[in-house]
């Protein structure tokens, strides 16, 4: 099975400043399509998880341009160039390119210093 | 507007069995695989079945093989998840989800307790 390490666990962060996430997987997610089937979800107090980006590095409909997805094979991140208060919540990467047998990462909690 | 409404969570003693079902709306259902992904309390998130759009093709993760059933009704637009042999460890919010490009709609979840 495919193992997500997220880092950090903890993520204080200051309104208007960069954020950034890592997951790091055991196996490579590039599919033979050319695709990296690495997912990003944000899970704000008390509500469902929210898809932010998908494929790596592709927007999810209605996310802020401030969100952004990176990396390829094993090592990917998401970034958040200003953090708002809004942005507070778990974090957590999927990976699917052994699709439809999905793992998440551990998650990583995002707050306001 | 796309929604997944769950039901069918409660409390249920270790060994019995309950039955979950998420009502889709504001999309083609029948288009769309599914999944079901719970989170314990205070926990991650753990993918636990999925199943295609025509309900042909069915996974499982290994901590519900045997124990737990998928299924469809795309006339009805609604997923189900028959839940046997329950255990304490199976404590948590059931989430429905939609898969396309990535889980890109979940319901808001139903709580499954399993305690004597």
């Amino acid at each position: 099975d495919i193992v997500l390490t997220q880092s950090p666990l903890s993520l204080p962060v200051t309104p208007g400043e960069p954020a950034s996430i890592s997951c790091r997987s055991s196996q490579s997610l590039l599919h033979s399509n050319g695709f990296h089937y690495l997912d990003w979800y944000l899970q704000k107090p008390g509500q469902s998880p929210q898809l932010l980006i998908y494929l790596a590095s592709n927007r999810a409909s209605g996310v802020p341009d401030r969100f952004s997805g990176s990396g390829s094979g094993t090592d990917f991140t998401l970034k958040i160039s200003r953090v708002e208060a809004d942005d507070v919540g778990v974090y957590y990467c999927m990976q699917s390119v052994q699709t439809p047998l999905v793992t998440f990462g551990g998650g990583t909690k995002v707050e306001i210093k | 507007e796309v929604q997944l409404v769950e039901s069918g969570g409660g409390s249920v003693q270790p060994g019995g069995s309950l039955r979950l079902s998420c009502e889709a709306s504001g999309f083609t259902f029948s288009n769309y695989g599914m999944n079901w992904v719970r989170q314990a309390p205070g926990k991650g998130l753990e993918w636990v079945s999925y199943i295609n759009s025509g309900g042909t093709t069915i996974y499982y993760a290994d901590s519900v093989k045997g124990r737990f059933t998928i299924s469809r009704d795309n006339a009805k637009k609604s997923l189900n998840l028959q839940m046997n042999s329950l255990r304490a460890e199976d404590t948590a919010v059931y989430y429905c989800a939609r898969v396309a490009s990535g889980i890109d709609y979940w319901g808001q979840g139903t709580l499954v307790t399993v305690s004597s």
